[in-house]
């Protein structure tokens, strides 16, 4: 079972800033913060990372709550191609694998 | 830098026949890992392959077996194929230690009829 919980669904207008939340009340010391998104019919994109600091680059900033139970997602301009299945996971970064857990996301859609 | 990149994108198969899928990863990664997704089910884990060796598997039957070669490609193939595994198989790829993330392919839309 996935670690994470998120909304269903979630709406953004364009040009303004959506934050996706993301509890992982059970994570532990060892695991990383993952975030990726899927457009219908495509391979979900990897977005972000972090395991306890702030992480920002050209596609969202990663807001990591200070005991790390939670942790938001911030898309600074929302655009129409921003809309997407939103995923949260987090994965031991020492446990030997790669498995990723998905749960079912938050669908973000962004109105004009 | 090439992506992850797999083939074919789309298939049609019957009822009874065997099916296989090829992943080729990022240059330089060594992991390789697939995954199914579905309406019902959402994406679900298959198995993770590393340095040729499997190191995962996830919860399916034994119809699902997969490989990874000396250069790091992956082949997945399904035997027996049953109108449940229509689905879209997503490969994914990463150095394979440590917390780099993996990165996708657009993934194999299998349909069975």
């Amino acid at each position: 079972d996935a670690k994470t919980t998120q909304p269903t669904s979630m709406d953004c207008a364009e040009g303004r800033a959506a934050n996706l939340p993301c509890n992982h009340s059970t994570i532990s010391g060892n695991e990383y913060v993952y975030w990726y998104r899927q457009i219908h019919s495509q391979g979900p994109q990897y977005i972000i990372h972090g395991l306890k600091n702030n992480e920002t680059n050209e596609m969202a900033s990663l807001i990591i709550t200070e005991d790390r139970k939670s942790s938001t997602l911030i898309l600074p301009h929302a655009t129409l191609r921003d809309t997407a299945v939103y995923y949260c996971i987090v994965r031991d970064s020492q446990g030997g694998s790669e498995k990723l857990v998905f749960g079912k996301g938050t669908k973000l859609t962004v109105n004009p | 830098k090439a992506g992850v990149t797999q083939t074919p994108r789309y298939l049609i198969k019957t009822r009874g026949q065997q099916v296989t899928l090829s992943c080729s990863p990022i240059s330089g990664h060594r992991s390789v890992s697939w995954y199914q997704q579905t309406p019902g089910q959402g994406l679900q884990f298959l198995f993770e392959y590393f340095s040729e060796t499997q190191r995962n598997k996830g919860n399916f039957p034994g119809r699902f077996s997969g490989r990874q070669f000396s250069n790091s490609r992956s082949e997945m193939n399904v035997s027996t194929l049953e109108l449940g595994d229509s689905a879209l198989y997503l490969c994914a790829s990463s150095p394979g230690a440590g917390y780099q993330p993996q990165h996708f392919g657009d993934g194999t839309r299998l349909s069975i009829l």
